[in-house]
């Protein structure tokens, strides 16, 4: 069955903390990784994303770790701020199709 | 650049009355959009993948016969609920893909009564 399995569920940081969500999937079929960021009442945002043939990439103060053998994938918030509180999706995209597997999302609240 | 909108943003319909939610791509032109569903403090579910000219894919389990889409043009995706119940109030997003990435429309909050 095609997963992608995220953790925690929600977290909780002090401003200026660096959470940190995990993902893991199974289908090495999956060919790109996105990082999704929704507010209450919107849809979500593209955050940032990574292909498998990349171990990280950083922007700004988000940065992606990929580990291809483990087949998990990270998102590190760096100097996070009240404004970052928010629910994210880590998801896996389905080479073939081009459709977007999610995660169950975590809800991340950064205390001021 | 690659923004989607949709329309309406909220609606509220009566059981058994039908519903169209407009999906469209402002900035570019998207030959593949997809309709998702999400309950509160749930994860998105696809529902279905719309092909410019062509008839969506559903995904297992979501009726078709009741989702109606249609994707007549590059820019615009439409979902119909019909004979709405209240089951069927969630919160409906498309997306556009656009070179490699998929970008989100903002919602429509729809709630039968």
């Amino acid at each position: 069955q095609q997963q992608v399995k995220q953790s925690p569920q929600s977290l909780i940081v002090q401003k200026g903390g660096i959470p940190i969500i995990n993902c893991a999937y199974e289908n090495t079929a999956f060919d790109y990784f996105p990082w999704y960021q929704q507010f209450p009442g919107k849809g979500p945002a593209l955050l940032i994303a990574i292909r498998p043939d990349v171990s990280e990439k950083k922007e700004g103060r988000f940065t992606i770790s990929f580990n291809k053998s483990a087949k998990q994938f990270s998102l590190h918030i760096m100097d996070s701020q009240p404004g970052d509180s928010a629910t994210y999706f880590c998801a896996a995209r389905e080479g073939n199709t081009g459709k977007l597997i999610f995660g169950q999302g975590t809800t991340l609240q950064v205390k001021p | 650049g690659a923004v989607v909108s949709q329309h309406p943003s909220w609606v509220i319909c009566k059981s058994g009355t039908s519903v169209k939610i407009e999906c469209r791509s402002l900035d570019f032109q998207a030959t593949t959009m997809f309709w998702y569903r999400q309950f509160p403090k749930q994860s998105l579910m696809l529902m279905a993948t719309s092909n410019e000219g062509s008839k969506a894919t559903y995904e297992q389990g979501v009726e078709k016969d009741k989702f109606l889409i249609n994707h007549a043009s590059l820019t615009l995706s439409t979902l119909t609920v019909t004979s709405a119940h209240p089951e069927d109030s969630s919160f409906y997003i498309c997306s556009a893909r656009y070179q490699y990435e998929q970008y989100f429309g903002p919602g429509t909050r729809l709630t039968v009564t």
